[in-house]
């Protein structure tokens, strides 16, 4: 079936670092691809999207290319700041179904 | 915010009791989603709504039921709450678009079963 996998945290960098969280995907056919955002205490919250190949997502800094020849969507950010310090999860939409399914999440930690 | 409501937002229970958690929306959202959160597994899918009375299971959807009668509610049941069902519970909602448009999600119900 469908998965996403993502690197194991935390992640943990100084204000200013440069960020890469590595997300891979399994899925028949060619799912839409997104990055959410959880900060402490809440719901999930979009942070980016591509629905096909080399498609690039950005906002507020981060981004994300849509590889379909190595099934991929890694997060990068050039910069990172305190308040990015959160848990990030990548996540596949199937076409067909609309089915959401979801990483295990990586966990960001940025320090002054 | 997209119109979202998860309740309760907390809830501790005994084991073998049943127990019903409700996620609303005020967005007229066609697929209503419930997942469950846990340290190491990220977010799971439990059950998916993608009408009124069409659902379909998820990953992890055994011990749960759910159950839509109209658009804005979408309801989790745990028939017999176990401890390994101890977890934080999240609605989602979205409108279908070949996979394309975003999830909205809820504030998450905290459910202990001791």
């Amino acid at each position: 079936g469908d998965s996403v996998t993502q690197m194991e945290g935390p992640v943990t960098l100084s204000e200013e670092a440069f960020l890469t969280i590595n997300c891979t995907y399994t899925a028949t056919g060619y799912p839409s691809l997104f990055w959410y955002v959880q900060y402490p205490g809440e719901g999930l919250q979009l942070l980016l999207k591509a629905t096909k190949a080399d498609d690039k997502g950005s906002n507020k800094g981060f981004e994300a290319t849509y590889r379909k020849e190595t099934t991929s969507f890694h997060l990068e950010k050039g910069s990172v700041q305190v308040s990015d310090s959160a848990v990030y999860f990548c996540a596949l939409r199937h076409k067909n179904t609309d089915k959401l399914i979801f990483g295990t999440g990586t966990r960001l930690q940025v320090f002054p | 915010d997209a119109g979202i409501t998860q309740s309760p937002r907390h809830k501790v229970t005994e084991t073998g009791t049943p127990v019903t958690l409700r996620c609303h929306q005020t967005e007229n959202h066609r697929y209503m989603y419930w997942y469950r959160q846990d340290p190491g597994h990220g977010l799971r899918l439990i059950h998916y709504s993608y009408g009124v009375k069409d659902t379909d299971k998820g990953e992890v959807s055994d011990g749960y039921s759910v159950s839509r009668s109209k658009t804005e509610d979408f309801l989790l049941t745990l028939e017999s709450a176990t401890s390994s069902q101890t977890s934080v519970y999240f609605c989602a909602i979205s409108e279908p678009g070949q996979g394309s448009t975003e999830a909205f999600f809820g504030q998450g119900t905290r459910l202990t079963v001791v």
